[in-house]
């Protein structure tokens, strides 16, 4: 069974430049979050989507935004890029939400922006 | 105040021993769930364990188990026998309450090194 596949795996931009990420989660997963790691903040929830709503939302601005496909995969776009928004973004699938669904998380685009 | 706490930045242990990580958590919602996860250099998160507020008996998994003390409100992960392959960043995370769906709150997470 395939895991959860993100791409790019690494990228760079710079300041200004808008980027999208992808994600395409385990099969018959209908949940996928997206979550942001760097070294200062640690992991934080940034989305999640399910049946192609956006259900659940972090504390980012309005420059983080997402979208689900019919197909459950998903895309997160970051406008307008600043250099804090230099992290690891991880995607991560779940069969449901509640209790003990567990999210699979795949293994992250880098962004570096400059 | 922190939701959740991991107050050991790294822990070193040798092969073969056992070796607990902590996590206290702070929470007002009587149902939450608990979970760690294990990140290597490669990045990617690896699910580990999960706990649910009301059960009644410690969560295991393989070498790992979950002392699960509810009145403490903490959630250590005890690894027994560690391996070489154990070396990574340990993170313990909570789910809160039903409405939180898939946004889990993490700890800043503990390094540990397994030594031959």
């Amino acid at each position: 069974k395939a895991g959860v596949t993100q791409t790019p795996r690494y990228l760079i931009k710079t300041r200004g430049q808008q980027v999208t990420l992808s994600c395409s989660p385990i099969s018959g997963h209908r949940s996928v979050s997206w979550y942001q790691q760097t070294p200062g903040q640690g992991l934080q929830f940034l989305f999640e989507y399910f049946s192609e709503t956006q259900r659940n939302k972090g504390n980012f601005p309005g420059r983080f935004s997402g979208r689900q496909f019919s197909n459950s995969r998903s895309e997160m776009n970051v406008s307008t890029l600043e250099l804090g928004d230099s992290a690891l973004y991880l995607c991560a699938s779940s069969q449901g939400a509640q209790g003990a669904n567990v999210l699979t998380f795949g293994a992250g685009s880098r962004l570096t922006v400059l | 105040a922190q939701k959740i706490t991991q107050t050991q930045p790294g822990m070193f242990v040798q092969e073969k021993e056992a070796v607990t990580l902590d996590c206290t958590y702070d929470t007002s919602d009587p149902s939450y769930g608990l979970f760690w996860y294990k990140q290597p250099s490669s990045g990617e998160m690896i699910f580990l364990i999960y706990q649910g507020s009301y059960d009644q008996q410690n969560a295991t998994e393989g070498r790992y188990s979950l002392n699960f003390q509810k009145a403490r409100k903490s959630a250590n992960l005890v690894i027994s026998a560690s391996q070489l392959g154990d070396s990574a960043m340990y993170f313990c995370a909570m789910r809160e309450g039903p409405q939180a769906g898939t946004a889990l709150i993490f700890g800043k997470g503990t390094t540990l090194s397994v030594s031959s």
